[in-house]
């Protein structure tokens, strides 16, 4: 089974900041990585797919980069609703989630 | 605007069967290059993908919950459903029903989720 590790666990940082996230996995997933995004009370919502593909809707300041078995999601600006968990998932082989990164507000 | 909704016991008793249905309405299930999932998250943890299914019934499972799980498809009522059995407290989650897209390689739509507990 793949192994996605994401860093940090908590992000602490304030609207208008640029924020970076970290998905890394055990062995190489190629580009079949995803980012969900998850607020309280919530289903998990798909920001990116194929590791850079915003999907439909996604406001243009989410990116996701990153190939083999380093990958990683940049929200260029903050603003207050983007404050959530966020996943990253493989398909390499069977599916996997990491473990999730919370960002918060500073 | 497709939309999936979960339906089902939210109680069920330790060593039973949990029993789910995933209703699919604004597309249909028999579409290619989609499959149809169940994905659990337990309360303040992170998501655990169980298995997804094709509308020709072909099916894929956690390798850890393989010998516990049945994923079926109804193509006539546009609902696929999910059997756990032998549950545990450990089975206590939320549990989501989703697309997964193949041309996107990722879940694109999800229900809202329903929350089962084990107890007696």
């Amino acid at each position: 089974e793949i192994v996605l590790t994401q860093s940090p666990a908590t992000l602490s940082l304030s609207p208008g900041e640029r924020a970076t996230l970290s998905c890394r996995a055990s062995q190489s997933v190629s580009s079949y990585l995803a980012w969900y995004q998850q607020k309280p009370g919530q289903a998990p919502r798909l920001l990116i797919y194929d590791a850079s593909n915003r999907a439909t809707g996604i406001p243009a300041r989410f990116s996701g980069s990153g190939s083999g078995t380093d990958f990683t999601l940049t929200i260029s600006s903050l603003e207050p609703e983007d404050f959530a968990v966020y996943y990253c998932q493989q398909r390499s082989n069977t599916i996997t989630f990491g473990q999730g990164t919370r960002l918060e507000i500073k | 605007q497709l939309q999936l909704q979960e339906s089902g016991p939210g109680l069920v008793k330790p060593s039973e069967t949990l029993s789910l249905t995933c209703t699919v309405s604004g597309g249909s299930i028999s579409s290619s290059s989609y499959y149809w999932g169940w994905i659990r998250q337990p309360p303040g943890k992170g998501l655990e993908w169980i298995g997804s299914i094709y509308y020709s019934g072909s099916t894929y499972y956690n390798p850890s919950l393989k010998s516990r799980v049945t994923i079926s498809v109804d193509t006539s009522k546009n609902q696929f459903s999910l059997k756990l059995s032998s549950v545990t407290a450990a089975d206590t989650a939320v549990y989501y029903c989703a697309r997964w897209n193949g041309d996107y390689v990722s879940l694109d739509y999800w229900g809202q989720g329903t929350l089962v507990t084990v107890s007696s």
